[in-house]
């Protein structure tokens, strides 16, 4: 069945560095796959989406990178923050009508 | 900026009892899902809905649970008869299109079936 891995549990940084999460899938061959940021009681907001084609996709602090042939995404915040504290989800297409399966998540800490 | 809106933040109900989470997807949105979240747990998929009409459920949507579009802009997740492990955050989502765009998530419905 598919599977998708986010490696850490938890990843503590200190500000200003640049933080590296990782997302694993078996099983699966997804036409494109998204990073969400989750923070507690909230509903997960959408940050990056990127392509089966793309090997790279960046937006302000924020870089995701798509490997097909490792099965793995890669997402960084580079010169992290505080605010950057909260937990990532990687997410791939689910069915064919677009519905999402979720890692667990890592939790990120950004310490002062 | 647009967004999914759900009420009511919170509820409470007894074990049997029915309830109705409501949802405001995003206007010009055409697919609807509902997810939910047992605390400490991974973000699930229960069902997704285009053309007023369901069009996948995953495993947890069984026949306690139900969806509706009464109108134009609400969507809603009726459970029939809530068991204690119903207790979770419901999420609902809203898609543009189908493929290559992002999903907008609700700020949840935090369910607690007593």
């Amino acid at each position: 069945s598919q599977k998708i891995e986010q490696n850490s549990e938890a990843l503590n940084i200190q500000e200003g560095k640049t933080a590296t999460l990782t997302c694993n899938y078996t099983n699966y061959s997804p036409a494109y796959l998204q990073w969400y940021r989750q923070d507690p009681g909230r509903g997960p907001v959408f940050l990056l989406l990127i392509r089966e084609n793309e090997k790279e996709k960046r937006k302000e602090r924020l870089k995701v990178t798509f490997d097909t042939t490792l099965k793995q995404s890669l997402f960084h915040i580079t010169a992290s923050q505080p605010a950057d504290s909260a937990t990532y989800l990687c997410a791939l297409e689910g069915g064919s009508q677009g519905n999402l399966i979720f890692g667990k998540g890592t939790k990120l800490s950004v310490k002062p | 900026e647009p967004e999914v809106t759900q009420t009511p933040s919170h509820q409470v109900t007894q074990m049997g009892q029915e309830v109705i989470l409501r949802c405001v997807p995003i206007s010009n949105h055409l697919y609807f899902y509902w997810y939910r979240q047992i605390l400490g747990q991974k973000v699930e998929f229960l069902v997704s809905f285009y053309n007023n009409e369901i069009s996948e459920k995953s495993e947890i949507f069984d026949d306690q649970f139900s969806v509706e579009r009464p109108d134009g802009s609400n969507f809603t997740l009726k459970i029939r008869s809530t068991k204690l492990e119903d207790s979770a955050m419901y999420f609902c989502a809203s898609r543009y299109q189908e493929i290559y765009y992002e999903q907008y998530f609700g700020p949840g419905t935090r369910l607690t079936v007593t």
